[in-house]
C-alpha cells in the first residue's frame, strides 16, 4: 500500500492556466506538507498543515493556495500557471509536526508549464 | 536556521562500509539531526534521526559527536541501490521545517 500518493505524476500545461495537484496519505498522520525541487534539484518547504491548519507559508505567491479537506488530504491549486512554476512538487507528511518525527515523501508531480 | 556542511560527493564500492559526514557547528540544543536520501526520481526518504546518543536502524546508523558539532552517517554495506543524495539537516524541537541543503552525492561502484 502506497503510504503518501500524489496525482498527477506528470502534468504539461501553458502558462495561464490553473491547475491542481493531489495528495493523499494512509499513514493517519496530522501533519502535510508541500515541497517544491527546482531545475537545479534544490528542494524547498512551500507550506504545512497540522490538523488542517495552515501552519506554514514560506512566502509562497498567492498565486499557490493549498487546500485540506481532512488530514489525509493536502491539494495544491496553483493559478495563472508561470513558466518558472516549472518544478517536482512533493507532498509530504509526520505523525507530529516537531523536529522529533520522520517526515515519509510523495513521489513527486512533475508539472512543466510551456 | 542552523546550517549543516556536508561534501559535494562521496564514492564507495558495493558492500563496503560508508562514512558520510556532516558539520553542524552552530546546532542549538533543541535540534535534531535529521538524515534523508533522495533516489534519482524520487522522492525524498527517511534514514534516521537523533538528538544526543548514536542511533541504529535497519537503513543505516547514526553517530554523533559528544559535542554535538558535527555526525556521521554510517551504512554498513553499501549496495547499487544506495546510491542517491544524502541530506543532514538541523530541525528544532518546535518546528515542522525540514531545510534542504545540497546534500552529498553518494556513488556505489559495483
Amino acid at each position: 500500500d502506497t503510504a503518501v500518493s500524489q496525482t498527477p505524476k506528470y502534468l504539461v500545461t501553458q502558462m495561464g492556466n490553473d491547475k491542481s495537484i493531489k495528495c493523499e496519505q494512509n499513514l493517519g498522520h496530522d501533519t502535510m506538507y508541500w515541497y517544491k525541487q527546482d531545475s537545479k534539484k534544490f528542494l524547498k518547504i512551500m507550506f504545512s498543515y497540522n490538523n488542517k491548519e495552515l501552519i506554514i507559508n514560506e512566502t509562497v505567491p498567492n498565486r499557490f493556495s493549498p487546500k485540506s479537506p481532512d488530514k489525509a488530504h493536502l491539494n495544491l491549486h496553483i493559478n495563472s500557471l508561470e513558466l518558472g512554476d516549472s518544478a517536482v512538487y512533493f507532498c509530504a507528511s509526520s505523525q507530529g509536526s516537531s523536529g522529533a518525527w520522520e517526515q515519509y515523501f510523495g513521489p513527486g508531480t512533475r508539472l512543466t508549464v510551456t | 536556521d542552523a546550517k549543516t556542511t556536508q561534501p559535494n560527493s562521496m564514492e564507495s564500492n558495493e558492500e563496503e562500509p560508508v562514512h558520510l559526514p556532516c558539520n553542524h557547528s552552530t546546532i542549538s540544543g533543541t535540534d535534531y539531526i535529521h538524515w534523508y536520501r533522495q533516489l534519482p526520481s524520487q522522492g525524498p526518504e527517511y534514514v534516521i534521526h537523533g538528538l544526543t546518543s548514536n542511533v541504529n536502524n535497519r537503513m543505516a546508523s547514526l553517530a554523533i559527536a559528544e559535542d554535538r558539532k558535527s555526525s556521521t552517517l554510517i551504512l554498513h554495506r553499501a549496495t547499487l541501490r544506495d546510491a542517491a543524495v544524502y541530506y543532514c539537516i538541523l530541525r528544532s524541537y518546535n518546528t515542522d521545517k525540514l531545510i534542504f541543503g545540497t546534500g552529498t552525492r553518494l556513488q556505489v561502484f559495483p
